[in-house]
């Protein structure tokens, strides 16, 4: 059972504007913000974004995230049919002393 | 560039232990500021952390693993070690292992290795 609250899928057109949700509390993603990480089928996840809207070298600037509250968001601009993957979110949760991950959201580039 | 690689059985029978190794290049388990992590991945599903360890032992587990869950760790090898007990058919996954910035962003991931609990 997911931590974290992402819708499971977004479709959005080429070249278009994608903007995906996740959703925690004040212990998660409200305290220390969210990560955001890309996943291909058969390969291991990767980082895109840290604390919010850091981005490890050689990520795209067309990947941005911001958080509002306990809701935190990646946008992805000028969509590309290799954006078409799995998404997830995750967070330190100060609670649980846990991190925590979103269920996914599956992009689809139509 | 850093590199993780995990080993270990592909099959593992029903009501015994899981376990698996971590092996890292390029840099030192040692070197601080990170956790070494542990997340699992079922076929078709989501991901879950499993725990992380700093190099100096100290470990954090998810609540709902905690009673089957041991991570280890030995620096002479840069390595990092994972046993999960009394597995069922529902702990086949991939299982991958990954460096934790601030023990709360994954960043640098293996490929992962897929185990099947099956008798």
């Amino acid at each position: 059972q997911a931590g974290l609250t992402q819708p499971p899928s977004v479709s959005k057109g080429l070249r278009q504007t994608a903007t995906l949700t996740c959703t925690g509390n004040s212990n998660n993603v409200g305290n220390q913000g969210a990560a955001w990480l890309q996943q291909h089928q058969g390969h291991p996840p990767k980082l895109l974004s840290y604390r919010n809207n850091n981005r490890p070298s050689g990520i795209s600037e067309r990947f941005s995230a911001s958080r509002s509250g306990n809701t935190a968001s990646l946008t992805i601009t000028g969509l590309q049919p290799e954006d078409e993957a799995d998404y997830y979110c995750s967070a330190w949760d100060s609670s649980l002393s846990a991190v925590v991950f979103g269920g996914g959201t599956k992009l689809t580039v139509l | 560039q850093l590199q993780l690689q995990e080993s270990g059985p592909g099959l593992v029978k029903p009501s015994e232990t899981l376990s698996l190794t971590c092996t890292v290049s390029g840099g030192s388990i040692s070197s601080g500021n990170y956790y070494w992590g542990w997340i699992r991945q079922p076929p078709g599903k989501g991901l879950e952390w499993i725990g992380s360890i700093y190099y100096s032992g100290s470990t954090y587990y998810n609540p709902s693993l905690k009673s089957r869950v041991t991570i280890s760790v030995d620096t002479s090898k840069n390595q990092f070690s994972l046993k999960l007990s009394s597995v069922t058919a529902a702990d086949t996954a991939v299982f991958y292992c990954a460096r934790t910035g601030a023990n709360s962003f994954l960043d640098y991931w293996g490929q992962g290795t897929l185990v099947t609990v099956s008798s």
